[in-house]
Formats: structure tokens, C-alpha cells, sequence
């Protein structure tokens, strides 16, 4: 099973500033990684696939990059519905699809 | 509107049966697989297996082989997560997704969640 891990598990900004969330495959994945956005109290949210593809309705400030087995979601400036809990998921292998367990950004 | 929507929470004991579901709407239904993702309190997301619609061929995560039973109706554009015997370790909110592209394995709408409680 690839384990995804991500850091930091929390991540405190002020709004304005820029995140940078970091997620790691232990093992190659090629682009095949997507991050989801979950706010408290909701449904995830699909926000980049193929490692740097914005979702339909993304705004641009989050971007992504990456291949292999590292990856980077950026927030170029944090809005305050940004706040939330944000996943990584790699998808190299059909049916082997594995999450990590998140980073928290929440309001410094 | 292009959603899924899911039937409410609830609450059974131990040993229970359970069946949740899953209704798409706004899109063509059978031509997507539909996953279930499950989330434990405090914790990240796992997925149980996918179902497509149009045959309900099913494949499910190795891990919940066993565990879970998932189906569909493809006349009512619904999908299912079904447990014969629940356990308190169940306790955890339950979404429905779907996968865009088959060849890949990423969800990109998702329904609000069912959340299940067993507890004697």
C-alpha cells in the first residue's frame, strides 16, 4: 500500500499570506494525486487533480505541483474561507487509492 | 444542479442491519462509478468500494472486503451501502462520490455524508 503522508498536521496563517501544504508518496506516483478541500461540518471538495489541474470552479489561488513523491498545494493568499482541512489522494493504481490523513490551516 | 444526495443520519445498535443511500441527480447516473468514503470521528478519509451503476459491477477497497455490501438501482439513479451486522466501530460519517474519469480514481462530486452512530 503507498502511505500518503502530509505536513504539517497544522499549519497557522494569517489571512492574507501564503500556504504551503506538503504531501508525500512512499513510493512513485507519477502526477496521479488529487487534494481535496474539507471545511467542518462538510463534504470534501475536489480542488486539483493530475497534481496541478485546478477543478472546475477553483479559484486560481490554489495551485498545485509535483510528481514522483512529492507534492505541494499552495494557497497564494489566504481568503478566510480558506480555513479548513485540506487531503491529499494518490491514484496510481485502480483500486489501490490511498488518502493522507490532512493538514489543518487554520487562522494564525 | 448536478448532486448527490444522501438519506439522513442514524442511529442503531450494535448488531444491527443498515442500509444507506445515495441518489444522483442533474447528470447521467449509469455512466459513472459512484465510490463510498468513510471518515471516522477525528480522523481522514478511507474508501470502501465503488459501484457502476449501469451493471452494478462493484469492486471494493480489500480492507472492507466482507465488511460493507454495495449496490445500486440503476431505474432510480441510486446507489447503496448496506451492513448486515454493525459494530460500534462502524460509528463514522459516510459519503457518497463520484469518480470523473474512469481510468482514474479521484471523486469529484461529492454528497453531504450520512452519519451512522452505533451504540447500545
Amino acid at each position: 500500500e503507498i502511505v500518503m503522508t502530509q505536513s504539517p498536521a497544522t499549519l497557522s496563517v494569517s489571512p492574507g499570506e501564503r500556504a504551503t501544504l506538503s504531501c508525500r508518496a512512499s513510493q512513485t506516483i507519477g502526477n496521479n494525486l488529487a487534494w481535496y478541500q474539507q471545511i467542518p461540518g462538510q463534504a470534501p471538495r475536489l480542488l486539483i487533480s493530475g497534481a496541478s489541474t485546478r477543478a472546475t470552479g477553483i479559484p486560481t489561488r490554489f495551485s498545485g505541483s509535483g510528481s514522483g513523491t512529492e507534492f505541494t498545494l499552495t494557497i497564494s493568499s489566504l481568503q478566510s474561507e480558506d480555513f479548513a482541512l485540506y487531503y491529499c489522494q494518490q491514484y496510481n493504481n485502480w483500486l489501490t487509492w490511498t488518502f493522507g490523513q490532512g493538514t489543518k490551516v487554520e487562522i494564525k | 444542479e448536478v448532486q448527490l444526495v444522501q438519506s439522513g443520519a442514524e442511529v442503531k445498535k450494535p448488531g444491527e442491519s443498515l442500509k444507506i443511500s445515495c441518489k444522483g441527480s442533474g447528470y447521467t447516473f449509469t455512466n459513472y462509478w459512484i465510490g463510498w468514503v468513510r471518515q471516522m470521528p477525528g480522523k481522514g478519509l478511507e474508501w470502501l468500494g465503488i459501484i457502476y451503476p449501469r451493471d452494478s459491477d462493484t469492486r471494493y477497497n480489500p480492507s472492507f472486503q466482507g465488511q460493507v455490501t454495495i449496490s445500486a438501482d440503476r431505474f432510480i439513479n441510486t446507489a447503496y451501502l448496506q451492513w448486515n451486522s454493525l459494530k460500534s466501530s462502524d460509528t463514522a460519517i459516510y459519503y457518497c462520490a463520484r469518480l470523473l474519469v474512469v481510468a482514474a480514481g479521484f471523486f469529484d462530486l461529492w454528497g453531504r455524508g450520512t452519519q451512522v452512530t452505533v451504540a447500545s
